[in-house]
């Protein structure tokens, strides 16, 4: 597709339960992101791919959350344990380059709710 | 710590008029500031940036201004359309990191009514 593209679009889980959210960044976009928008909340920030290396994981929220990246292309966040306060709409992003302003592409986000 | 801020949570405008939308930010390293549109079930779509050494930027209908030592910028929307009803989004990032963390506010819900 054209786009990126997330899934699933929607999650219901189990507290305690691990989940994992997948993520196909638009081909060839070399740098991909994750967010999270929490009910009420701006969208927040929680790691950044460079090819498959994370330089920065500074946003995410515990250890409870882990992120890979294979093949320059595809990514998964997983959430060990899920909390109820894990419940939010998870966002991937993916742009051509490092460091290009502007120019992060969104998919249409991963619904997790956590009961 | 919201560094990147929002206070309007709604606006409602009528069709054809200016829509203004604000953001306030805290951080002063921020140089490089965004502004994303988003439909419900949709993920953010990029609409319109501006860099910190500019004060102005404008790209047909939408204008953003930026006033640096008022850490504030605004959206506006000139003509207002139905289209644009949606969340628009600020954010803002540090390009000195050498890539876009961006920091966004919680969003403003825009309703233009024909």
């Amino acid at each position: 597709g054209a786009g990126v593209s997330q899934s699933p679009s929607n999650k219901v889980t189990e507290k305690g339960k691990d989940v994992e959210l997948r993520c196909d960044p638009i081909s060839g976009h070399t740098a991909l992101y994750w967010y999270r928008q929490s009910l009420g909340q701006g969208l927040e920030f929680l790691i950044y791919f460079q090819g498959n290396s994370a330089p920065d994981k500074s946003g995410l929220p515990s250890d409870r959350f882990s992120a890979e990246r294979t093949g320059g292309s595809v990514s998964t966040l997983t959430i060990q344990r899920t909390q109820q306060e894990d419940s939010a709409v998870y966002l991937c992003a993916s742009s051509l380059k490092r460091g290009d302003p502007g120019t992060q592409y969104f998919g249409p986000g991963t619904r997790l709710l956590v009961l | 710590d919201q560094q990147v801020k929002q206070n309007s949570p709604s606006l409602s405008v009528q069709e054809g008029r200016i829509s203004i939308l604000n953001c306030d930010y805290t951080n002063s390293m921020f140089d490089y500031f965004l502004w994303y549109k988003k439909y419900p079930a949709e993920g953010p779509t990029f609409l319109i940036s501006i860099s910190s050494i500019k004060d102005k930027n404008e790209d047909g209908r939408f204008t953003v201004f930026l006033n640096k030592s008022a850490k504030h910028l605004s959206l506006h929307i000139v003509p207002s359309q139905p289209g644009d009803s949606a969340v628009y989004f600020c954010a803002a990032s540090d390009l000195k990191t050498g890539f876009q963390k961006l920091v966004f506010g919680t969003g403003t819900r825009l309703l233009v009514s024909p």
